[in-house]
């Protein structure tokens, strides 16, 4: 059974500090990978996809991805209350498979 | 209109209607999805439609069927559903194919769904 894994939390962080949200897999095959943002009774929102080894970068927003070790993870910067949400992370082999999702809060 | 919507927003049916959830995209998009939200689990792929062809069909029950008449519009039709089938239902497309690697999938507003 392919696996994505998340902490489901909740992840508490003060505004302006970093929050760092982690996902694992089990599929060595898969090839990218997403972060979603879904706000409580929301669709979930592409934040970022990341395809290679290392970090990418936009904005407040890094995705770190360690393939040999089938790690991706989420940083954001500077957190703010706005950014209070579920992310989900998502993996893609030949199906996409999305985490249970780390619901995050940032408290102002 | 922009990006992905569905419709209706909710739905209220019971056990013995016929009902159709439908989804359109306006981004130009080659891959439609249909998901399955339900609370406190993962995001369940239901079925998979790359130029117009269904591609992947996850043991989803029969009372389920899809119909994607052309690239833009996707449809679910529901028939004696159960309880347990009351979730979020959630329509997606990507600009990739369903099997290419650059998958990056965009969400429509979902369809609420309670079936007493």
């Amino acid at each position: 059974q392919k696996e994505v894994e998340q902490n489901s939390g909740p992840l508490s962080v003060p505004e302006g500090a970093i929050a760092s949200l982690n996902c694992t897999y089990s599929d060595r095959g898969s090839q990218s990978f997403f972060w979603y943002r879904q706000y409580s009774g929301k669709s979930p929102e592409l934040i970022m996809s990341i395809y290679s080894n290392g970090d990418k970068e936009d904005g407040r927003f890094t995705a770190q991805l360690n393939k040999a070790s089938q790690y991706v993870s989420l940083l954001i910067r500077d957190s703010q209350p706005s950014d209070s949400a579920t992310y989900l992370c998502a993996v893609k082999d030949n199906d996409m498979r999305f985490g249970a999702g780390t619901r995050l809060t940032v408290k102002p | 209109e922009t990006g992905v919507t569905q419709t209706p927003r909710h739905l209220v049916m019971g056990m013995t209607n016929k009902k159709s959830l439908k989804c359109e995209q306006h981004l130009g998009h080659n891959a439609m999805y249909w998901y399955k939200q339900s609370a406190k689990k993962p995001l369940e792929l239901m079925f998979v439609y790359s130029l117009e062809e269904r591609v992947e069909n996850n043991s989803v029950p029969s009372r389920f069927s899809p119909e994607c008449p052309n690239s833009s519009h996707l449809f679910l039709h529901l028939h004696t559903l159960q309880p347990e089938d009351s979730a979020l239902y959630l329509c997606a497309s990507s600009q990739d194919s369903a099997g290419g690697i650059y998958n990056e999938q965009f969400f429509g507003p979902g369809t609420r769904l309670t079936v007493l």
